[in-house]
């Protein structure tokens, strides 16, 4: 089925521990974004993409490492975890100027 | 930097009952999208609004936008515990905290 796929859908891991949020389109839309959410305040933008190659900071950037090889995969890396990135993050693409999220993935950080 | 504040934080309403959420910003609005999300799922756009004044209708959801651009308002008409969820606006990339739903049989 066509749409924005997420991977894993829940994590547990450890402080320190280096990890990665996958998140696929099956469409070739250019934008994508990574968001994070946490209870009372919303949804914040970490690092969104324009094309394949190009990324940039959000609101909430540090401690997160984006790549974009491929205009469908777009990889949210937290290269040394810390307990305050429990959250649940949700990746998301744009087409005519309407965001499709996927179905997020829920991190827990011990 | 732009703050967009929604109230109520949390309602709880009976089926059958009309109701309005509201959605304020600090500074003048580009465009503004309400989402709804149900637990486990992401948010999924209900409407776009771009000019002031404008108002939207999706079946029982009622969407205006603010003369200014600065505020919105949801309202919804005989509410239905279909209509359960979390209501967020956002311009563009960010996004409000959100007015968590419960409509009870």
């Amino acid at each position: 089925d066509a749409g924005i796929t997420q991977s894993p859908r829940y994590k547990i891991t450890e402080t320190g521990r280096q990890v990665t949020l996958m998140c696929h389109q099956t469409w070739s839309h250019s934008y994508m974004f990574w968001y994070r959410q946490d209870l009372g305040h919303g949804l914040r933008l970490i690092y969104y993409s324009a094309a394949a190659d190009i990324t940039d900071k959000g609101e909430v950037p540090d401690g997160y490492v984006v790549s974009r090889s491929k205009t469908e995969n777009f990889p949210l890396t937290l290269e040394s975890a810390t307990r305050s990135q429990t959250s649940v993050y949700f990746c998301a693409c744009m087409s005519a100027d309407t965001q499709y999220f996927g179905p997020g993935t829920r991190l827990t950080v011990l | 930097t732009q703050l967009l504040e929604q109230s109520p934080q949390f309602l709880s309403i009976q089926e059958g009952e009309n109701l309005t959420v509201y959605c304020n910003s600090s500074s003048v609005f580009s465009s503004l999208q309400w989402y709804r999300q149900e637990p486990g799922e992401g948010p999924v756009l209900l409407v776009t609004v771009v000019t002031g004044g404008e108002v939207k209708k999706l079946k029982r959801l009622t969407f205006q936008f603010g003369d200014a651009r600065k505020d919105s308002s949801l309202h919804i008409t005989a509410a239905q515990p279909g209509d359960t969820g979390l209501y967020l606006c956002a311009d563009d990339m960010r996004f409000g905290a959100g007015t968590r739903l419960t409509v009870k049989p």
